[in-house]
């Protein structure tokens, strides 16, 4: 699901399919990660996030996996439901006070 | 607990007015961020303010944008002399600690329109 040019990447699933969305960080000094569900005309809502000192961290139907080799996270939806239907993005930062980093989005569609 | 407001929720500004935009964080956070959005794109970081003082303005633009955040009171993010480009949604987002330490929580935004 990365971005490209100024259209967001979508990523149509059925429901109660398994949803990876993917994600391509810029910086690796980086070492906190979130993931944002942002649903239309609303702001984002966090949904988990990892510190880099992890590979996986785990919540409820969600999963975050980082690879800090190739500067590369994942988010696991497992049992899409419509209402995971969304944009979806991943936000890096350093701990040192730099600002949250934003990607581009992937937008989430699931077919019921 | 309520969680980070924005009002207004919507904003509509002729060319050359001035905008602005308010936001109470959560109940016990000290920091806030305001971030801008354009249609189908991700948030752009705008300025990092703790109380009554500015701590990274590096995303805001030199001339007509400025933010404040006053020992009591919302955060105000103004905007003056409108252009049509700065039609966005803007967000303000609230953490307990500083960036990188601890989560940012999202307001609703404001959606500037600027005829």
């Amino acid at each position: 699901g990365e971005s490209v040019g100024l259209h967001l990447p979508t990523l149509s699933v059925q429901e109660g399919d398994n949803s990876i969305i993917n994600c391509a960080y810029s910086n690796s000094a980086s070492d906190y990660f979130i993931w944002y569900k942002q649903e239309s005309g609303k702001g984002p809502q966090f949904i988990i996030d990892i510190r880099s000192n992890m590979d996986k961290r785990q919540g409820q139907r969600v999963t975050v996996l980082l690879n800090k080799t190739v500067k590369h996270l994942s988010l696991q939806i497992a049992a899409t439901q419509p209402g995971d239907s969304a944009v979806y993005f991943c936000a890096e930062t350093h701990s040192g006070n730099t600002p949250l980093v934003f990607g581009k989005g992937t937008r989430l569609s699931v077919i019921a | 607990n309520a969680g980070v407001m924005q009002n207004p929720r919507h904003l509509v500004r002729r060319r050359g007015q001035e905008a602005r935009l308010r936001c109470s964080p959560m109940k016990g956070h000290s920091h806030v961020y305001w971030y801008r959005q354009l249609p189908e794109e991700g948030l752009k970081f705008m300025v990092y303010l703790q109380k009554e003082n500015i701590i990274d303005e590096s995303g805001m633009p030199k001339e007509r944008f400025s933010a404040e955040f006053p020992k009591e009171g919302p955060s105000i993010l103004r905007i003056q002399q409108v252009v049509r480009g700065d039609s966005a949604a803007y967000f303000c987002a609230s953490s307990i600690a500083g960036v990188g330490t601890d989560t940012q929580y999202f307001g609703p935004g404001t959606r500037l329109t600027v005829l």
